[in-house]
């Protein structure tokens, strides 16, 4: 089994639609947890950090439940420009060092 | 700022030739990450260091990978021997808190 894991997708939507990924994770010590975006060809970009308490960020919000051991990303009223790979990162044990464990990707498109 | 800055963007090269690829991390940031890319194992964390101290090679996938760290503001990855199996992207990212910002990668092809 995967440390993490996604659904690749892909997940095409219209524009306006509200769309969910999870991503789960194995290791029950990780401490962070984070959402990059990647466009084609290009780097991964920090979306947003997860918080235990859950977080808000415009149309995009993001969850964690330790106790079934996923995170969430809900994107609310797509915009075509969502059209991306949603990559889900955990840190790798309880350790502060920092070293992410990246799932495979979910990809996105936003149809209009 | 600067992000984090990678060069050569793209390298073409033969199998068996030597390959560097070259990072500079963001200004400050006291760790930083070496990644490949491909479209069967994903992003995938090759080595990193911390104050220019490598601190994890476990994903260095055998001798032919080495990395090195001089000072804060510049590392290196080279391949040697080059094989056609090394093709892939190759991400540098750095950090200093929780949060990795990544650079623009390098496209490695080899022939």
């Amino acid at each position: 089994r995967k440390e993490v894991e996604q659904d690749p997708g892909p997940f095409n939507v219209p524009e306006g639609a509200t769309v969910a990924f999870n991503c789960t994770y194995s290791n029950s010590a990780s401490q962070s947890f984070f959402w990059y975006r990647q466009d084609c060809r290009k780097e991964p970009k920090l979306l947003m950090s997860v918080y235990s308490s859950g977080n808000e960020d415009g149309r995009f919000t993001a969850q964690l439940n330790r106790a079934s051991q996923y995170i969430s990303l809900l994107i609310r009223d797509s915009k075509l420009s969502d059209s991306a790979t949603y990559l889900c990162a955990v840190t790798s044990g309880s350790s502060n060092t920092g070293k992410l464990i990246f799932g495979q990707g979910t990809t996105l498109q936003v149809k209009p | 700022d600067a992000g984090v800055i990678q060069s050569p963007r793209h390298e073409v090269t033969e199998m068996g030739q030597e390959v560097t690829l070259r990072c500079k991390p963001i200004s400050g940031h006291d760790y930083l990450f070496w990644y490949r890319q491909t479209m069967m194992r994903g992003l995938e964390l090759l080595i990193y260091f911390n104050n220019n101290v490598p601190i994890d090679d476990s994903g260095m996938p055998e001798d032919r990978f080495s990395a090195k760290m001089p000072n804060a503001s510049f590392s290196t990855l080279k391949i040697q021997p080059s094989e056609p199996r090394d093709s892939a992207v190759y991400f540098c990212a750095s950090k200093r808190g929780s949060e990795q910002y990544f650079g623009p990668g390098t496209r490695l092809t080899v022939t």
